[in-house]
């Protein structure tokens, strides 16, 4: 069974410009996460869908947001990216059954640099 | 105060010990309670999921939850060389999954 896969793996961009971020998530899974981690920092908060609706966001700026497909891919998209955007971004999936959300595995993730 | 916190290592143990990660947590209503393990520039991998008070175990990992204490750990017997890395626990509440900062391991061959 195929995992979370994220694509693309790196891509580098320049300050300003715009970049689109995307997810499948394992077969079955409806919820999507979104994770920044910065280089030797943790693991920070971004979005949460499920059903294609957004549950949650994360304590950052406007310019990032996101949305779910029908088929539960996921989107993340950076407007006007910063230097400091530079991370490795992560999606992960679970299944969610009212209160209780399955386990959550990752993707590899992608590896964004901002010149 | 932070909504998760791991003791801040790093956290140096000789192959075949026991290395014990604690973790705790701020939020009472939280639900359910993971570790991952986390290579230097690899994603998160899952290694325990709790979810009741208690004790879990799973080959040489043990997973301890005390809801009261707002409390979890980890114990990894007979460490190995392959078991250094950086581990994660992370905890769920209100459709967010946080993560404590993580304590790297290492395990002294």
């Amino acid at each position: 069974e195929a995992g979370v896969t994220q694509s693309p793996t790196h891509l580098i961009k320049t300050r300003g410009q715009q970049v689109t971020l995307r997810c499948s998530p394992i077969s079955g899974h409806t919820s999507v996460y979104w994770y920044q981690q910065a280089l030797g920092l943790g693991l920070q908060f971004l979005l949460w869908y499920d059903e294609g609706e957004e549950r949650n966001r994360g304590n950052f700026p406007p310019r990032f947001s996101g949305r779910q497909f029908p088929n539960y891919s996921s989107e993340l998209n950076v407007n006007a990216l910063e230097l400091e955007d530079s991370a490795l971004y992560l999606c992960a999936s679970s299944l969610f059954r009212g209160a209780m959300v399955t386990e959550a595995f990752f993707g590899q993730g992608t590896r964004l640099t901002v010149v | 105060q932070k909504e998760v916190e791991q003791n801040s290592g790093p956290l140096s143990v000789p192959e075949g010990a026991i290395a014990s990660l604690n973790c705790t947590y701020s939020d009472r209503g939280s639900q359910s309670f993971f570790w991952y393990r986390q290579y230097s520039g690899k994603s998160p991998e899952l290694i325990m999921s709790i979810y009741s008070n208690g004790d879990k175990e799973d080959g040489r990992f043990t997973a301890q939850l005390n809801k009261a204490s707002q409390y979890v750990s980890l114990l990894i017997r007979d460490s190995q060389p392959s078991d250094s890395a950086t581990y994660l626990c992370a905890v769920l509440n209100d459709y967010k999954l946080s993560f404590g900062a993580g304590t790297t391991v290492t395990v002294r061959a």
